[in-house]
């Protein structure tokens, strides 16, 4: 069974650094043509795509957030990190991890997701 | 680089048609993804490259694109079809991913 499960603190104070783990199951982050992304979600609120990294290791991020975050891959443990820095009450949401579809013909939909971990930012 | 507009909300009868729109400039250019979110869930892809329903996916989804506008339509809309759609898009000149804000569909 293919699964992507996302872990990470439920609750981060401003200007902490979080860090978010990807963890890939029946797949390996390894394999040629697989491409990772972690999405946020604020509460009620739009999808907002943040970051990704291939399995060849290069990286992409959003422009708006690109001084703040970053993406890595732990090949042994099959694992995806993401990594937000100076967090403010704004990046408060649910933040997911995806699978961009490798299929010829698809062109890169989303179709594995994690469940997603909420993430409050508080004092 | 797009801006993908979507309505807020719309509201069908039950067993009616429903349309939701994704809006941007030239958009009839790229391929466009449709996700379905309930609430508490993930996003599920419900079209892929603006017309293609994956297996599991009832026949009543359907997709299409022309000019300025990717429209998702739901044929004949069922109580369980009510949840947010947003719509995707991946911009190959930068490489990112971009949503729309997404649509609250009421089925009434």
């Amino acid at each position: 069974q293919v699964t992507f499960k996302e872990s990470g603190p439920a609750l981060v104070k401003p200007t902490q650094t979080l860090t978010l783990t990807c963890t890939l199951s029946g797949l390996s982050v390894s394999t040629s043509g697989m491409r990772v992304t972690w999405i946020r979600q604020p509460p009620g609120k739009a999808l907002e795509w943040l970051a990704r990294i291939d399995w060849d290791d290069e990286e992409f991020y959003t422009t708006s957030l690109r001084t703040r975050l970053a993406i890595s891959k732990d090949t042994s443990r099959n694992q995806v990190v993401l990594t937000m820095t100076n967090m403010d009450p704004m990046d408060t949401g649910t933040y997911y991890c995806a699978r961009m579809n490798p299929q010829p013909g698809r062109l890169f939909d989303l179709d594995i997701w994690g469940q997603g971990t909420m993430v409050s930012v508080s004092s | 680089s797009y801006k993908l507009t979507q309505p807020l909300s719309v509201s069908v009868a039950l067993g009616q048609t429903a349309t939701i729109t994704c809006g941007a400039d030239n958009i009839g250019n790229e391929d466009v993804h449709w996700y379905q979110q309930k609430p508490g869930q993930a996003p599920v892809v419900v079209i892929y490259r603006n017309t293609n329903r994956p297996s599991g996916i009832p026949e009543r989804f359907s997709g299409s694109i022309s000019g300025n506008t990717a429209t998702l339509t739901i044929g004949g809309a069922q109580g369980s079809d009510e949840s947010v759609y947003f719509c995707q898009l991946w911009d190959r000149s930068s490489k990112h991913i971009l949503f729309g804000g997404g649509t609250t569909l009421t089925v009434l």
